[in-house]
């Protein structure tokens, strides 16, 4: 499986922009990049994927290198309950059972929100 | 919130002792997962589920097995549970179209081999 590199931990102050970089050289035509987050106490969540082109939705923007190397998760407003460790994965699927769609974790980057 | 309870939450268990976890879903989908999260581990996939009966191993399945009588429950046992199988276990699904790339968590179960 292809690997993803993460900073161990970022810092941010509340209310401004974030930017967390995940560098995937590896990467193969077919791996999405995916990101969850994991506050403290919980389960991972969900955060956004895409594929080549930047994605945006309501937790977050995702810009991804026009080469697939490199990709940046975007906060635009840091809160306090954004305080979390981020996951960059890449998924590839088998194309079998669908299931073996599986999610590979590496240690993630911590990020501190500072009021 | 995905309808994904996990039981017990918190269990302690003597060593060589079976434990059984269980993940239910409210949502009818195919797909479900065992993960364990240790510290500097991240969180590592143990088994898998593509339908009922249908299982396959992770990349740490060793001292594990599951099962998957019914949609909504996928149960992960340790037959002889050991030290080293003390972690924080989630369980996850995802829904079957093709566009349901996102896994949803359950909230976890803190299991303590003694």
């Amino acid at each position: 499986d292809a690997k993803t590199t993460q900073p161990n931990s970022m810092e941010s102050n509340e209310e401004e922009p974030v930017h967390l970089p995940c560098n995937h050289s590896t990467i193969s035509g077919t791996d999405y990049i995916h990101w969850y987050r994991q506050l403290p106490s919980q389960g991972p969540e969900y955060v956004i994927h895409g594929l080549t082109s930047n994605v945006n939705n309501r937790m977050a923007s995702l810009a991804i290198a026009e080469d697939r190397k490199s990709s940046t998760l975007i906060l635009h407003r840091a809160t306090l309950r954004d305080a979390a460790v981020y996951y960059c994965i890449l998924r590839r699927s088998s194309g079998t059972q669908g299931g073996s769609e599986k999610l590979v974790f590496g240690k993630g980057t911590k990020l501190t929100v500072n009021p | 919130d995905a309808g994904i309870t996990q039981s017990p939450r918190h269990k302690v268990t003597e060593t060589g002792t079976p434990v059984t976890l269980r993940c239910h879903q409210t949502e009818n989908h195919r797909y479900m997962y065992w993960y364990r999260q240790d510290p500097g581990h991240g969180l590592r996939l143990i088994h898998y589920s593509y339908g009922v009966k249908d299982t396959d191993k992770g990349e740490v399945s060793d001292g594990y097995s599951v099962s998957r009588s019914k949609t909504e429950d996928f149960l992960l046992t340790l037959e002889s549970a050991t030290s080293s199988q003390t972690s924080v276990y989630f369980c996850a699904i995802r829904g079957d179209r093709l566009t349901s790339y996102e896994q949803y968590f359950g909230p976890g179960t803190r299991l303590t081999v003694t």
